[in-house]
């Protein structure tokens, strides 16, 4: 079965302090990863997407095949990272099945 | 560019009704991609229109349906409304289809969402 688990619902940091969003994915096909990010009254947003291999925001994530993972990393939290973060998996040819989302806080 | 338009913003329904729901594209955007978005079951992939044809649907009832006209606006009809129909729907549009069978994924942009109440 297709699915995107994003095992923490909230996830609270101090600023400067490192930030691992993890999801798992569970897929047959080639995966292809993507995060997605919805700051407090904004619209949901791509974050990055694994094939592009970008940082963004100074978040990076890595595909990990062996793990079926696409943990979302930050070595230095800010504030203004909080936000609510969803993890996405493209299925071959239909649709992008989320994960339930895990919302980042970082305190000042 | 103007981004992704949804009327209305809020909506509030009692169980039985229909309502319809309307996302306009960024424009030069083909596809439209719906989604339901609840604190329980998180985002969910209602179905996507490109060309004016439903190319992919999501696991829902029948009783979700939708459109798409020739200037690539959509809408969402939802029939004989339940009360775990309450939700944000979110529509989102692509220049794209939103996937290209494996070979690539195009960059979704999403609108406000519709809020939907059903009492």
């Amino acid at each position: 079965a297709q699915r995107v688990t994003q095992p923490e619902k909230l996830l609270s940091v101090f600023k400067g302090a490192p930030v691992e969003l993890k999801c798992n994915y569970s897929y047959s096909g080639s995966p292809e990863l993507f995060w997605y990010v919805q700051y407090s009254r904004q619209r949901l947003q791509l974050l990055l997407r694994h094939i592009s291999r970008e940082s963004i925001k100074g978040f990076t994530a890595d595909l990990n095949k062996g793990e079926t993972s696409f943990h979302l990393k930050k070595p230095f939290a800010q504030e203004e990272d909080s936000a609510m973060y969803y993890c996405a998996l493209a299925v071959n040819t239909d649709k992008l099945i989320f994960g339930t989302g895990t919302r980042l806080q970082v305190f000042p | 560019k103007a981004g992704v338009t949804q009327t209305p913003r809020y909506l509030i329904k009692t169980r039985g009704q229909q309502v319809t729901l309307s996302c306009s594209p960024i424009s030069g955007h083909r596809s439209v991609s719906w989604y339901q978005q609840t604190p329980g079951q998180g985002l969910q992939f209602l179905f996507e229109y490109f060309s004016e044809t439903q190319r992919n649907k999501g696991n829902f009832p029948g009783r979700f349906s939708g459109r798409q006209f020739s200037n690539s606006r959509s809408e969402m009809n939802v029939s004989t409304l339940e009360l775990g129909d309450s939700a944000l729907y979110l529509c989102a549009s692509s220049f794209g289809r939103l996937v290209f069978g494996g070979k690539g994924t195009d960059t979704q942009y999403f609108g406000p969402g519709t809020r939907l109440t059903v009492l």
